[in-house]
């Protein structure tokens, strides 16, 4: 079957850097995405990798290694806004978006 | 501004009623997605649509019906069939293509809890 996994929670303190891992199983793969959901809202896109290697945008970067089905999502100067839901996708060859269940990011002071 | 609307934000519905909820977007795009969210969850599809007049069934589509008259116009019905339909459900849409189907944009969501 398809499936994504990625750690349920992870802590970390402000000005901090965390890395979210994620690894996936698919029918065929055309590249993974990250998501951010604050609580009751909606999921904003971040990022998404084609091809093996590091992605940056501002504090966020994200890295893909198709070779061993591993992507992850790195947060630095963690900031307290910063406390949200991170999901991975990873897209199979029917034009899905297969979802992760979520990594639950906790920023302490 | 472009974006994405749902319509109600909250719903409620009695057991055996039949409702639709809203998905409008004016973005231009043209493939539109309804995913389901339960606490703790990910997003499941439950209905996808490339082109107007066409969509496809995603891994959880029992219980539920669209349609794709318009391209700006995605509604989705949770009929009576649903036997669980108390969820977060999210529309969302992307650009036509390859690459463009990994970055989809996500309406404010639809809150609807069965009494």
């Amino acid at each position: 079957g398809q499936s994504l996994e990625q750690p349920s929670e992870v802590t970390a303190v402000e000005g901090a850097i965390v890395q979210i891992n994620c690894t996936y199983q698919t029918s065929g793969f055309y590249g993974l995405s990250w998501y951010q959901q604050h609580d009751g809202g909606a999921p904003t896109f971040l990022s998404y990798n084609a091809l093996d290697g590091l992605e940056e945008t501002g504090r966020f970067s994200s890295f893909l290694s198709r070779s061993d089905s591993y992507g992850y999502l790195l947060l630095q100067e963690l900031q307290m806004k910063d406390s949200a839901s991170y999901f991975c996708a990873a897209r199979g060859s029917n034009y899905q978006l297969i979802w992760g269940a979520g990594t639950k990011l906790i920023i302490k002071p | 501004d472009g974006g994405i609307t749902q319509s109600p934000k909250y719903l409620f519905r009695k057991e055996g009623q039949n409702v639709t909820l809203s998905c409008e977007q004016n973005l231009n795009h043209d493939a539109m997605y309804w995913y389901r969210q339960d606490p703790g969850q990910g997003l499941r599809l439950i209905y996808y649509s490339q082109i107007v007049n066409d969509f496809q069934k995603g891994d959880i589509a029992e219980g539920y019906s669209v349609s794709r008259e318009k391209k700006e116009s995605f509604p989705l019905t949770v009929t009576s069939a649903q036997k669980n339909p108390t969820a977060f459900y999210l529309c969302a849409s992307s650009i036509y293509g390859t690459i463009s189907y990994n970055e989809q944009f996500f309406g404010p969501g639809t809150r609807l809890t069965v009494l």
